[in-house]
């Protein structure tokens, strides 16, 4: 059974700091990697990908993969309240029909 | 910008019933998926759909589930008899092929 887990929170962050969100994989041959939005009752927003170890920025928001440790994560800069939603890990399986694992997602809180 | 869509945003049925969720993928799509959520829960997959037929579906998309693309745009999902625990948000996705956009849902409740 592969397993995508995240921290449920909340996590909690003033506006204009940064946010950290991490994500843990248990399939090892994973090689691509997406980070969700979810407002509530929403479906789920695409912010990013990632397919490569190291980092990959777009706009305020940048991801970063380390396939030896098999982890994901997703650092908001600048967080806005509008930032606050449930933040959804998802891992392909290619093998699979393309079947995306998701984690359980952090809800993430920006306060003003 | 092109986005996938769904219909009904919400359907209401009886347990037993049939009910059919309709999706319009994003029009250069060749791949196709239904994901369900259950409130408070994980987004769950359920099916994968390509070249018109079945790439790969989970344990829960057991007999009462079929899926069908009608047409050249449309994508449905079936369960033949609902049950209570068919209750949830009903998600389809598309891609070319593997950054998956998902539609607006459609909100499921089995009396």
């Amino acid at each position: 059974q592969k397993e995508v887990e995240q921290n449920s929170g909340p996590l909690s962050v003033p506006e204009g700091a940064i946010a950290s969100l991490n994500c843990t994989y248990s399939d090892r041959g994973s090689q691509s990697f997406f980070w969700y939005r979810q407002y509530s009752g929403k479906s789920p927003e695409l912010i990013m990908f990632i397919y490569s170890n190291g980092d990959k920025e777009d706009g305020r928001f940048t991801a970063q993969l380390n396939k030896a440790s098999q982890y994901v994560s997703l650092l908001i800069r600048d967080s806005q309240p509008s930032d606050s939603a449930t933040y959804l890990c998802a891992v392909l399986n290619n093998n699979a029909g393309n079947m995306l694992t998701f984690g359980g997602g952090t809800r993430l809180m920006v306060k003003p | 910008e092109p986005e996938v869509t769904q219909t009904p945003s919400h359907q209401v049925t009886q347990m037993g019933q049939e009910v059919i969720l309709r999706c319009v993928p994003i029009s250069n799509h060749l791949y196709f998926y239904w994901y369900r959520q259950i409130l408070g829960q994980k987004v769950e997959f359920l099916v994968s759909f390509y070249n018109n037929e079945i790439s790969e579906k989970s344990e829960i998309f057991d007999d009462q589930f079929s899926v069908e693309r009608p047409d050249g745009s449309n994508f449905t999902l079936k369960i033949r008899s609902t049950k209570l625990e068919d209750s949830a948000m009903y998600f389809c996705a598309s891609s070319a092929p593997e950054t998956q956009y998902f539609g607006p849902g459609t909100r499921l409740l089995v009396l």
